[in-house]
């Protein structure tokens, strides 16, 4: 089976400071990585993914995330927070050859200016 | 990515009704995906549609509360069959594109169902 752990229900982080959302994962076997932000009365927007290759990962709106395979980490973080990324973040997991999609609970981020 | 759109965007129903929820994409996809996401929680698969077979269902779901139809591959529909308040979710479909070396899910903006 395969999981997904999101130890923070929020994360608190003032304008300009950089921040880290957790998630660690458990799989069975190769995973990838995904990660989807949703806005309020908004569905879930792709951000990133780590399939192989570089364990840093860059994606929309200035988020990288970074693949740790020893910590089976792969947290995301962007360099200087803005106030518009304020949000509802997933982590996800699956196998590879897999199509389903295993997804956290979610971090909400607060930003404030 | 994908264009997805849904119908409708939310709606408020009696208990006992069934609502269906329409799914569109831009563009020709194989997979297609039912999400719910209950209030304050994560995303649960309820189950996979590809054209032209039976939908598979994921444990706890079953066909008779939650058909599907997937009647080409742009268009698929969720229903909701004699609706509890238990079931006052956000659903959400997603399509599976090919990117960057393995396929990705883009999701639709949601059907938010509150059920009286």
């Amino acid at each position: 089976a395969q999981s997904v752990a999101q130890p923070e229900d929020q994360v608190n982080v003032a304008e300009g400071n950089p921040l880290t959302v957790k998630c660690t994962y458990s799989v069975s076997g190769n995973p990838y990585l995904f990660w989807y932000v949703q806005y309020p009365n908004r569905g879930l927007q792709f951000l990133l993914k780590y399939i192989t290759g570089d364990n840093l990962v860059k994606g929309s709106y200035g988020f990288e995330a970074e693949f740790n395979k020893s910590q089976t980490s792969f947290h995301l973080k962007k360099p200087s927070a803005l106030v518009s990324d304020s949000a509802l973040y997933f982590c996800a997991v699956r196998l590879s050859g897999y199509s389903t999609l295993t997804f956290g609970k979610g971090t909400m981020l607060l930003v404030s200016p | 990515s994908a264009v997805i759109s849904q119908k409708p965007s939310r709606d408020i129903c009696q208990r006992g009704t069934s609502l269906t929820i329409q799914c569109q994409v831009d563009s020709q996809v194989t997979m297609m995906f039912w999400y719910r996401q209950q209030p304050g929680q994560s995303l649960t698969l309820i189950a996979t549609a590809n054209q032209g077979s039976e939908a598979t269902y994921e444990s706890g779901f079953v066909i008779d509360k939650f058909p599907i139809s997937r009647p080409n591959l742009t268009f698929s529909t969720l229903t909701v069959s004699n609706m509890s308040p238990e079931d006052s979710s956000i659903y959400l479909c997603s399509v599976e594109r090919a990117s960057g070396g393995a396929d990705t899910q883009y999701f639709g903006p949601g059907t938010r169902l509150t059920v009286l």
